[in-house]
């Protein structure tokens, strides 16, 4: 089955310490995002990517970093820098779907992560 | 910034009622769309309407677009206990072309049986 695979569902991270939450996708989308989502609130835009070895700062990049070496795969480290990291993290792919720019979206099923 | 606002925040109706949820947004548009979130879960798209297209249908769904008040509605006819969610609308700017979403805040759609 095609589809986009967050792991892990849940992760603790200690004050201080980076982690890399993991994003693969098998339905050959050629780019890539990476959304924050707090408690009752909409989903902020922290990276995305339109192709391998390329990509762009969202809204609140700060704090944050991501790869992209190939097309499956975009990784998220949330560093020491970020002061507030405790949020639900959500992965997405996207393909056009017509002649124009509309863009058809999967997203994965989130990360929940929880400084400790 | 979060370009599409919802409202209500919640809204609260009994199994077999109508559900509708407003969304405004303030830049122009290539295209809208709604998505559900269920608790703890990932989005899931439930329909896409473009700027040059005024409503359209999915099954229970109906969805409208004024691109000169700048808003769409969702309206979810003969509700039922399932269909309890957030829903988003998430808009594809037309300075972006393409490359990125827009979330609002969300309704969250609670139905009671």
């Amino acid at each position: 089955d095609g589809g986009i695979t967050q792991s892990p569902k849940y992760l603790f991270r200690k004050e201080g310490q980076n982690v890399t939450l993991s994003c693969e996708q098998n339905l050959n989308h050629d780019a890539m995002y990476w959304y924050r989502q707090d408690p009752g609130q909409g989903l902020r835009l922290i990276y995305y990517s339109q192709i391998v070895n390329d990509f762009q700062k969202g809204d609140i990049a700060e704090g944050y970093s991501v790869s992209r070496e190939k097309k499956e795969s975009f990784p998220l480290t949330v560093t020491s820098a970020q002061k507030n990291p405790t949020a639900f993290y959500l992965c997405a792919s996207s393909v056009f779907i017509g002649t124009d720019y509309a863009r058809g979206y999967t997203f994965g099923s989130g990360t929940r992560l929880t400084v400790v | 910034s979060q370009q599409g606002e919802e409202d209500p925040q919640a809204l609260s109706i009994q199994e077999g009622e109508n559900a509708t949820m407003n969304c405004s947004y303030k830049t122009s548009i290539n295209n809208l769309q709604w998505y559900r979130q269920n608790s703890g879960r990932g989005l899931v798209h439930l329909i896409l309407i473009r700027s040059n297209e005024r409503e359209k249908h999915s099954g229970r769904l109906r969805v409208t677009l004024d691109t000169s008040k700048k808003s769409s509605s969702l309206l979810i006819t003969a509700s039922r206990a399932a269909d309890t969610a957030s829903y988003f609308c998430a808009t594809d700017s037309a300075e972006t072309s393409g490359s990125r979403l827009t979330f609002g805040e969300g309704t969250q759609l609670t139905v009671n049986p």
